[in-house]
């Protein structure tokens, strides 16, 4: 089944830019999104289709895809964007095709 | 305004059963594919099924393969998962997610969630 691998944490301070990576198998050939969750709270989804923003997310959130890496990319990072960050995509030729990323913890510091 | 509401939590021993139930608001539910999601304790999320808007298509998580159907109810604007063969390792947040109407899907729309504890 198709694995996606993301780093477990990620520190940036106040500012700066955050860059959290999510690698698979020609995952560039695959549509990735990206969803935030904050601690007890249901998650969001941040970036769809690799690079579109839902309504109402800041334009801040940015996402990219290119060979075996999709990037979600947070410039200008606030407090507020300390959360767990999950890559997803929906392998069509398996019979299981939901798969999430492991996750990625944003520290701010 | 697009809500999705579960219910159905609770604990229940090892073996046994229990149902989860969404209702859905604010679309045209029978539009939409639907989803569940799944969160064990200080764990990551993990995708349990999918159901397309007609029932035509659905798959499932291997780990929880013959032991958990889903299904859903368009004249109710409601989704299910029939949990079976509970184990421990079922224990979880488990929440429904609206997909896409057709093709490949993200999950656009989540309710809050409903606790399962699987525990003797």
């Amino acid at each position: 089944s198709y694995v996606l691998t993301q780093p477990p944490s990620v520190s940036v301070a106040p500012g700066q830019t955050a860059r959290i990576t999510c690698g698979g198998n020609n995952i560039g050939s695959k549509s990735v999104h990206w969803y935030q969750q904050k601690p007890g709270q249901a998650p969001v989804l941040v970036v769809y289709d690799d690079s579109d923003r839902p309504s109402g997310i800041p334009e801040r959130f940015s996402g990219s895809n290119s060979g075996n890496t999709a990037t979600l990319t947070i410039s200008r990072v606030e407090a507020g964007d300390e959360a767990d960050y999950y890559c997803q995509v929906w392998d069509s030729s398996s019979d299981h095709p939901g798969v999430f990323g492991g996750g990625t913890k944003l520290t701010v510091l | 305004e697009v809500q999705l509401v579960e219910s159905g939590g609770g604990l229940v021993q090892p073996g046994g059963s229990l149902r989860l139930s969404c209702a859905a608001s604010g679309f045209t539910f029978s539009s939409y594919s639907m989803n569940w999601v799944r969160q064990a304790p200080g764990k990551g999320l993990e995708w349990v099924s999918y159901i397309s808007s007609s029932s035509s298509t659905i798959y499932y998580a291997d780990s929880v393969k013959g032991r958990f159907t889903i299904s859903r109810d368009n004249a109710k604007n409601s989704l299910y998962l029939q949990m079976n063969s509970l184990r421990d390792e079922d224990t979880a947040v488990y929440y429904c997610a609206r997909g896409r109407p057709v093709g490949a899907t993200l999950f656009d729309y989540w309710g809050q969630g409903t606790l399962v504890t699987v525990s003797s």
